[in-house]
């Protein structure tokens, strides 16, 4: 059974560096690709990026400048960090497994943009 | 960017009602086009992927088609826990990959 789970930062500052985990249970990373969607009431779903199982990401261009997605196989963990946050950026941010269609997700981390 | 139009935003129905949902893309994306469910509180569930394909343990009443620009996506029979939000979502040779608007479908 695949399970995936986010970490939970909560609050984050205007300006600071947005950090989530998300840990891999039931499938390996090295074996799939691993994606990053958010969602709020403005913004609608949205994809964020991807890191493939061989480490090559590629980004949403609206967030590019922004975005970075890394692995960390021993963990069995994939993380995305987006910088230079603003309250725009409040969401609830989902891990996924997939490339253009994605089958398991993690239950979803809120995260409020807020001073 | 290829757009997504997805149709109506809302919808309300009763159950044993047949339902259909629309998307349209801007562009000919051939069958890359999936569609989720959502219900509150949770993350979305995949359906349908390529246009007409079932998920694996979703129910035969759920169905899509469709091919290029205009998608539907069809529940035959509404049951008591469909009532949820749908989404399509293409995806592209190249990124990025979008999700349409929503249909928020509820009991009438």
């Amino acid at each position: 059974q695949v399970q995936l789970q986010e970490s939970d930062p909560g609050l984050v500052k205007p300006s600071e560096t947005l950090s989530l985990t998300c840990t891999v249970s039931g499938a390996s990373i090295t074996y799939y690709f691993w994606s990053w969607i958010r969602q709020s009431p403005g913004r609608g779903l949205e994809w964020i990026g991807y890191i493939s199982n061989i480490g090559s990401t590629n980004y949403n261009p609206s967030l590019k400048s922004r975005v970075t997605i890394s692995t960390d196989t021993a963990k069995n963990q994939f993380s995305l960090n987006l910088d230079s946050v603003t309250p725009a950026d409040t969401a609830v941010y989902y891990c996924a497994r997939g490339l253009g269609r994605w089958d398991y997700w993690g239950q979803g981390a809120l995260v409020t943009v807020s001073s | 960017d290829i757009q997504m139009t997805q149709s109506p935003s809302s919808l309300s129905a009763s159950v044993g009602d047949r339902v259909t949902i629309t998307c349209q893309a801007s562009h000919d994306i051939s069958d890359h086009l999936n569609w989720y469910q959502q219900k509150p509180g949770k993350a979305p569930k995949l359906l349908i992927y390529d246009a007409s394909n079932l998920e694996t343990g979703v129910p035969s009443r759920f169905s899509g088609s469709g091919s290029g620009t205009h998608f539907t996506f069809t529940i035959s029979s509404l049951q008591p826990e469909d009532f949820a939000t749908y989404y399509c979502q293409l995806y592209d040779n190249l990124p990025p990959y979008t999700f349409g608007q929503g249909t928020k479908l509820d009991i009438k």
